[in-house]
């Protein structure tokens, strides 16, 4: 149990190119979801959470405008890097809980801008 | 500002052998404590959760938290080289705080296991 699912695993792309990422949990409703990243030998870094029906909270120093996410269901997240550039490039990792259960990761989408 | 430390290793130890992975943490109202195992290129899988003070086992792990201390730990018996892997502490708030349900994690830790 506890599965989520993350697509696409892998994205290379030319720089000002929008990227949406979708985060799915496919055997429970998630409550609250959360969108991380994570660069070489560095360990993750939340972006934002995100809750069913409403607007996500981001973390201090993550631009809204450039990340922006949006979690239709409870099933459903999806994080969309707007006009990405090199230095967006990164591992994105979301992750999902239901109730006060921990959270479960997905698989990471690896993000190369080139 | 909340802070998760992790001694980085890199930790070596021969097959079979006890790895001891340890983790303190700043914020003296976190409730909750968790240990994750993260293969390189992967995303990190729970291996452990932990709330309350002692120990908890399962299998080959055992999770040990001391909240006065504010540390936690995670022991790996008869470790395997398909434990080799590096292993992130995280932590999160107490209910109806700003961080509740959110991780915070460490640097995690490095871990060989060699035949």
């Amino acid at each position: 149990g506890a599965v989520v699912s993350q697509h696409p695993s892998w994205v290379i792309c030319k720089s000002g190119t929008s990227v949406k990422i979708e985060c799915r949990s496919l055997d429970f409703q998630a409550t609250t979801m959360f969108w991380y990243r994570q660069f070489p030998k560095q360990s993750l870094m939340l972006m934002a959470t995100s809750n069913e029906g409403s607007k996500a909270t981001y973390e201090q120093g993550v631009e809204k405008d450039k990340f922006l996410i949006n979690h239709a269901s409870l099933t459903l997240s999806t994080l969309t890097v707007t006009s990405a550039h090199p230095e967006d490039s990164s591992f994105y990792i979301c992750s999902a809980r239901t109730g006060n259960e921990p959270q479960h990761f997905g698989d990471g989408t690896r993000l190369s801008i080139l | 500002q909340k802070e998760v430390e992790q001694n980085s290793g890199p930790l070596s130890v021969p097959e079979g052998a006890i790895a001891s992975l340890n983790c303190t943490y700043s914020d003296r109202v976190s409730q909750s404590f968790f240990w994750y195992r993260q293969y390189s290129g992967k995303s990190p899988e729970l291996i452990m959760s932990i709330y309350s003070n002692g120990d908890k086992e399962d299998g080959r792990f055992t999770a040990q938290l001391n909240k006065a201390s504010q540390y936690v730990s995670l022991l790996i018996r008869d470790s395997q080289p398909s434990d080799s892997a590096t292993y992130l502490c995280a932590v999160s708030g107490n209910a109806g705080g700003t961080s509740y349900g959110k991780l915070t994690f460490g640097q995690g830790t490095i871990l060989t296991v060699h035949p």
